[in-house]
């Protein structure tokens, strides 16, 4: 089945600790997202990518990095994370169109929970 | 500036009734309007979702009512299920834009 997956789901780093969280996609969509999610909050975007585009939303930290090698893999490096990072970490994909018939589906990964001790 | 408002914040239906989300938005310019469910610890999934040419979407248990005049949209839930505990998340954009979230609803399907 095409999907979304995520790696590891799970990950405890210590405080100012560098950690890479991955994202890879078999539904050869174009958009990759990641998103910050906190508990019972909305997700909230960090980046994305249209191909090989990158967009950084304003309130992203800088201490959050991103790389995108190729259309089905895409990374999050968090350089220094503060007790404050630790959040469930979303990776979601689609594609762009136009017209009436498009519809901007998003799909999501199931997540990598991020601890800092 | 919240650009989608979604209320209630938590819910608790009766099995067997209708549970219903509502949203509201500010920007005419979004055309597709999705809503997502998310159980503890999983990603959200796209349930349902629509576009502004119609005034709704019905899929199973599952319908979306919109008011373009009103700029709200809503969620319904018809024969509400235990297994239908959840948050949901009302978003809309507009053409390739990311998704605008609202703040979610955990709705608890009692029996």
């Amino acid at each position: 089945d095409a999907m979304v997956i995520q790696n590891p789901r799970y990950q405890v780093t210590q405080f100012g600790k560098p950690v890479t969280l991955s994202c890879s996609q078999t539904l050869n969509h174009n958009v990759m997202y990641w998103y910050q999610q906190k508990s019972s909050q909305a997700p909230k975007l960090l980046f994305h990518y249209y191909d090989k585009d990158f967009n950084n939303e304003a309130d992203t930290p800088d201490n959050f990095q991103s790389r995108r090698p190729n259309t089905s893999f895409c990374f999050l490096d968090i350089r220094s994370p503060g007790l404050g990072d630790a959040a469930m970490y979303l990776c979601a994909t689609s594609t762009t169109g136009t017209g009436r018939s498009f519809y901007n589906e998003q799909y999501f990964g199931p997540g990598t929970r991020l601890t800092v001790t | 500036q919240q650009q989608v408002k979604q209320s209630p914040q938590s819910l608790i239906v009766q099995k067997g009734g209708i549970s219903i989300i509502n949203c509201a938005y500010e920007n005419t310019a979004f055309d597709y309007f999705p809503w997502y469910q998310q159980f503890p610890g999983k990603g959200p999934a796209l349930l349902i979702a629509i576009r502004p040419d119609v005034s709704e979407k019905k899929e199973g248990r599952f319908t979306i009512s919109f008011n373009k005049s009103a700029k709200q949209f809503s969620l319904h839930i018809m024969d509400s299920q235990p297994g239908d505990s959840a948050t949901y998340f009302c978003a809309a954009n507009s053409g390739n834009t990311p998704l605008v979230f609202g703040k979610g609803t955990r709705l608890s399907v009692i029996a």
